[in-house]
């Protein structure tokens, strides 16, 4: 079984300034995805950023980047410039690749409420 | 392109009784998985449907069940009611060659007195 550990209940950053959240996951498993989500108070879920775990370029979409460490099974997401919309849950998750018991699986952390401060 | 929809947003039951939630994918996506978040076990997986099949279960009573109809739209019933079931529960839909993108819907927050 997989398991995420997200090890910041809470984070602040100013606007404008860059926050780094973490996240640590275990699995034996060689073939898989990993993906950060954002909650907002609207309750929305809203997928940030994927890493396919053979690539081994870490993702970047616009402001949001993530260091992708595979030996350490270290998964942490940054987010440059930020902005007042950047508040909320952030949750780190993991799938599975292939079929079986992988099929539309998400295995997510507890998440990290991120407050962003004008 | 129309997102997930879930209906309804709320609903407040009483221990014992049932309830049926709806998801309704986006166009052409076939897989529709749900979820339950509660502020204690945070956000777990509860089944995965494709093609009025389910494929993946994850551990949960059998209280819980679901069913996805030949339009891809799925419901999921919750049998005799417990406190403990108040949740948001979250469908997600994706396409079946990219089931590991998936688009999540606002939710069903669910009330259990």
């Amino acid at each position: 079984a997989q398991t995420v550990t997200q090890s910041q209940p809470e984070m602040s950053v100013q606007e404008a300034e860059t926050v780094t959240l973490s996240c640590t996951y275990d699995t034996s498993e060689s073939n898989y995805y990993l993906f950060w989500y954002k909650q907002p108070p609207s309750r929305q879920m809203i997928l940030v950023i994927r890493q396919e775990a053979y690539k081994q370029q870490n993702a970047t979409e616009n402001r949001f980047s993530v260091n992708f460490q595979k030996a350490a099974k270290s998964f942490s997401l940054k987010i440059s410039d930020s902005q007042l919309g950047d508040t909320a849950m952030y949750f780190c998750a993991f799938m599975k690749r292939g079929g079986g018991t992988s099929y539309g699986k998400l295995t997510f952390g507890q998440g990290t409420i991120l407050t962003v401060h004008p | 392109k129309a997102g997930v929809t879930q209906t309804p947003r709320y609903l407040i039951k009483t221990r014992g009784q049932q309830v049926t939630l709806s998801c309704s994918p986006i166009s052409g996506h076939r897989s529709v998985s749900w979820y339950q978040q509660t502020p204690g076990q945070g956000l777990q997986f509860l089944f995965e449907y494709f093609s009025e099949t389910q494929r993946n279960k994850g551990n949960f009573p059998g209280r819980f069940s679901g069913r996805q109809f030949s339009n891809s739209r799925s419901e999921m019933n919750v049998s005799t009611l417990e406190l403990g079931d108040s949740a948001l529960y979250l469908c997600a839909s994706s396409l079946s060659d990219r089931v590991y993108e998936q688009y999540f819907g606002p939710g069903t927050r669910l009330t259990v007195t």
